[in-house]
C-alpha cells in the first residue's frame, strides 16, 4: 500500500538554527514528492516538488529537498530558520498515473525567537 | 479571485444527519480531491476525481459518498453523520494528476463538528 511517514512529529528550534525534517515514502512505480507547508489559520501551500533529475530540488523561503531514491526518502531542509517558519510541514507523494497524492501525518515546527 | 471554494466554513451535526460539503473550482482542472485533517493523522484522501463522471476511492473512503457531473464541482456527501467525522475537511485541485506540475490549489476548509 502506498504510504507516507514523516519521523518528527513536533520540532522546536530557535532562529538561526537549522532544520531537517525526514519523510519516507512506500510508493510503487514512478512516484512524485512534494513538501507542503500549512501556516498557522491557512491553508497548504506548495514548498517544493520533485519528479526527476536533479535529486536536490530547491523551493521558496530558502527550503530545500534531496530525494534518495536507495532510502525512499525526501528530506527538507533549511540553513538558517526564523521565526515566521513556524507552521505545519507536510511531505506527500503522488504518482501521474493515478492520480492520487498521499500526505505524510505533518510535523509541527515551532520557531523561538 | 480563481481558486477552490469550499462550503460552508463551519457545520454542526448530529449524529446520523446526512449533510453535503460543496467545493468548486474556477480553474478547469481536471483533478479534484477531498482530504480530512484530523490532529497527528496528517491529511488523509478520502475520494479524488480524475475528470467529469470519474471518480475513485482514497484512503478513508467509508461514511462518505461523491459524484462529478461537471468539472467545476466535487461534493462530498456524508451519508449518516458519526462523531469519527468530526475533522477539517479539504478539497483540492491541479491540472495534472496530483499535482505534478504546479501542486494542488487548496480551498480553505470545512470544519465539521459532529455531536
Amino acid at each position: 500500500a502506498q504510504s507516507v511517514s514523516q519521523h518528527n512529529h513536533h520540532v522546536i528550534l530557535s532562529e538561526a538554527a537549522s532544520l531537517e525534517l525526514g519523510c519516507n515514502y512506500s510508493y510503487g512505480g514512478t512516484v512524485n514528492l512534494f513538501w507542503y507547508v500549512q501556516y498557522p489559520g491557512q491553508h497548504l501551500q506548495l514548498l517544493l516538488k520533485y519528479f526527476s533529475g536533479d535529486p536536490l530540488v530547491k523551493g521558496i523561503k530558502g527550503f530545500e529537498a534531496e530525494f534518495i531514491k536507495s532510502k525512499f526518502s525526501f528530506n527538507l531542509r533549511k540553513p538558517s530558520v526564523q521565526w515566521s517558519d513556524t507552521a505545519e510541514y507536510f511531505c506527500a507523494a503522488g504518482s501521474g498515473n493515478t492520480g492520487k497524492l498521499i500526505f505524510g501525518q505533518g510535523t509541527t515546527l515551532q520557531v523561538k525567537p | 479571485n480563481a481558486g477552490v471554494t469550499q462550503t460552508p466554513k463551519f457545520q454542526v451535526l448530529k449524529t446520523g444527519q446526512s449533510m453535503t460539503l460543496q467545493c468548486a473550482q474556477d480553474m478547469n482542472h481536471e483533478y479534484m480531491s477531498w482530504y480530512r485533517q484530523d490532529p497527528g493523522m496528517g491529511l488523509r484522501l478520502i475520494h479524488y476525481s480524475v475528470g467529469a463522471g470519474i471518480t475513485d476511492q482514497g484512503e478513508v473512503p467509508n461514511g462518505y459518498n461523491v459524484s462529478r457531473s461537471t468539472t467545476e464541482d466535487f461534493p462530498l456527501r456524508l451519508l449518516s453523520a458519526a462523531p469519527s467525522q468530526t475533522s477539517v475537511y479539504f478539497c483540492a485541485s491541479s491540472s495534472r494528476p496530483a499535482g505534478v506540475d504546479y501542486g494542488y490549489t487548496f480551498g480553505s476548509g470545512t470544519r465539521l463538528t459532529v455531536v
